[in-house]
């Protein structure tokens, strides 16, 4: 099992421009979302799944929109970078099941500079 | 809404010593669950314990153990005989019990303690 998995792990873009973070997980899980993480801040929701074809807004969902494109995967996407997006992107995943084990399960993070 | 504070943002201990990283929250909820996640330079986001609510029972897993003082709202996590490999930032988490995902399902991280380890 590889987990979750994010692509790319390192990007830079000019101010303007758009991209799409993309995450899969190959652990079977229910719910995906999407974290950001600012220097000196623990990470912060800004979208998430709870199960596929659902998707609603986190603490900091202005200027990204997601796609929860089958129970595997889920995208992030910027319509048009600013530089307040720079961050450390991660995305996560949990089995939602009665019993099962609380936590998350995280990727490796992509590295966003906008430029 | 739920807010995490971590007192300390940063720490430095001596190899094989013990250190104590604080964390408290507030909620109104009486059912959640707590967690102390390792961020390494390798950013990676490692689940180092983790504390269901309803349990009195203090969590432990090998050298990290908690405690939990519920009525507190306090979190701290004890690592002992702390080594080299323990060097990192931590994160204090908090989530709300709902089963049907969410927002409510959502971490809400505190800001973090970097723990230096001295040899």
């Amino acid at each position: 099992n590889a987990g979750v998995t994010q692509n790319p792990k390192f990007q830079v873009l000019k101010t303007g421009q758009s991209m799409t973070l993309q995450c899969a997980q190959d652990m079977n899980h229910n719910s995906m979302y999407w974290y950001r993480q600012d220097p000196g801040m623990g990470l912060r929701l800004i979208y998430y799944s709870a199960s596929e074809g659902t998707t609603d807004k986190g603490e900091v969902p202005n200027g990204y929109n997601v796609s929860r494109l089958n129970k595997r995967e889920f995208s992030l996407r910027l319509e048009s970078a600013a530089p307040s997006q720079t961050s450390v992107y991660f995305c996560a995943s949990r089995r939602l099941r009665q019993g099962a084990s609380p936590e998350q399960y995280f990727g490796p993070g992509t590295r966003l500079t906008v430029t | 809404a739920q807010t995490v504070t971590q007192s300390q943002p940063e720490m430095s201990v001596q190899e094989a010593e013990t250190v104590t990283l604080s964390c408290t929250y507030d909620t109104s909820e009486s059912d959640y669950y707590l967690f102390w996640y390792k961020q390494p330079p390798s950013r990676q986001m490692i689940l180092v314990i983790r504390q269901e609510a309803y349990k009195q029972q203090n969590a432990t897993e090998n050298r990290f153990s908690v405690n939990f003082q519920k009525a507190a709202k306090s979190f701290s996590l004890k690592i002992s005989d702390s080594q080299l490999g323990d060097a990192a930032m931590y994160f204090c988490a908090y989530r709300s019990p709902a089963l049907s995902g969410g927002g409510a399902d959502g971490l809400t991280f505190g800001k973090g303690t970097h723990l230096i380890i001295q040899p």
